[in-house]
């Protein structure tokens, strides 16, 4: 079973624009810890964000920000002020406590910021 | 410019030859991980190393990979008899604590 799921395949959106990208996990564990990353075109994966599951404050970082909603299993990546360079795919990821060495990522979601 | 480096960028090899590819994890980081990514989809895990030692592996790892860490500052992820569904790109990342940063990815093709 997907323990990551996104259900958005790609995404467009104009730029200036606020984004949100949908991101549900499955795990059995009481803590955990969320990531999203970028990959860029070259192939490149750049680590944005991180909630870990204890906290109840949204992770916020530069125009990052999380929408975590622990009763649902979700964890939404909004970017506020999209850029053209905000362009790539995101990927969603989950560590659990009990298989810690373990990184599971969704299928990714492509943004591409229009002008 | 990603701190894990990996080399070389590209590889491209014939069906059956042996294939090598190796990471240089961000300075301090004492767990190294690879993955494969196909098409841009998930990434698949593949090998954990933690200081040095491999501590967990998929099943096709132990098959037909080869992958060590002969020192904290190196590693190295080998295919013994390559094949065309290896084709794909080979992440590596490291990590001293919850995040993992990411290599560029060795993109490997089989003829």
């Amino acid at each position: 079973a997907q323990k990551v799921t996104q259900t958005q395949t790609s995404i467009s959106v104009v730029e200036k624009t606020t984004v949100t990208m949908d991101c549900v996990y499955e795990t059995r564990d009481s803590s955990y810890f969320l990531f999203w990353y970028k990959q860029t075109a070259s192939g490149e994966i750049v680590f944005l964000i991180r909630q870990d599951s204890y906290k109840k404050e949204n992770a916020t970082v530069g125009h990052y920000s999380l929408n975590f909603q622990k009763p649902k299993s979700s964890i939404g990546l909004i970017i506020t002020a999209t850029q053209i360079e905000d362009s790539a795919v995101y990927f969603c990821a989950m560590r659990e406590m009990s298989n810690y060495n373990v990184l599971y990522f969704g299928s990714g979601t492509k943004l591409t910021v229009e002008p | 410019d990603a701190a894990v480096t990996q080399k070389p960028r590209y590889l491209i090899k014939m069906k059956g030859q042996e294939a090598e590819m190796k990471c240089i994890p961000e300075k301090g980081h004492t767990a190294v991980f690879w993955y494969q990514q196909k098409q841009s989809k998930e990434l698949k895990f593949l090998i954990y190393f933690q200081n040095q030692q491999p501590l967990d592996q998929i099943d096709m790892v132990k098959e037909r990979f080869s992958a060590v860490c002969p020192s904290s500052s190196l590693c190295s992820l080998g295919i013994r008899t390559c094949e065309a569904e290896d084709s794909a790109l080979y992440l590596c990342s490291s990590s001293q604590g919850y995040e993992q940063y990411f290599g560029p990815g060795t993109r490997l093709t089989v003829l």
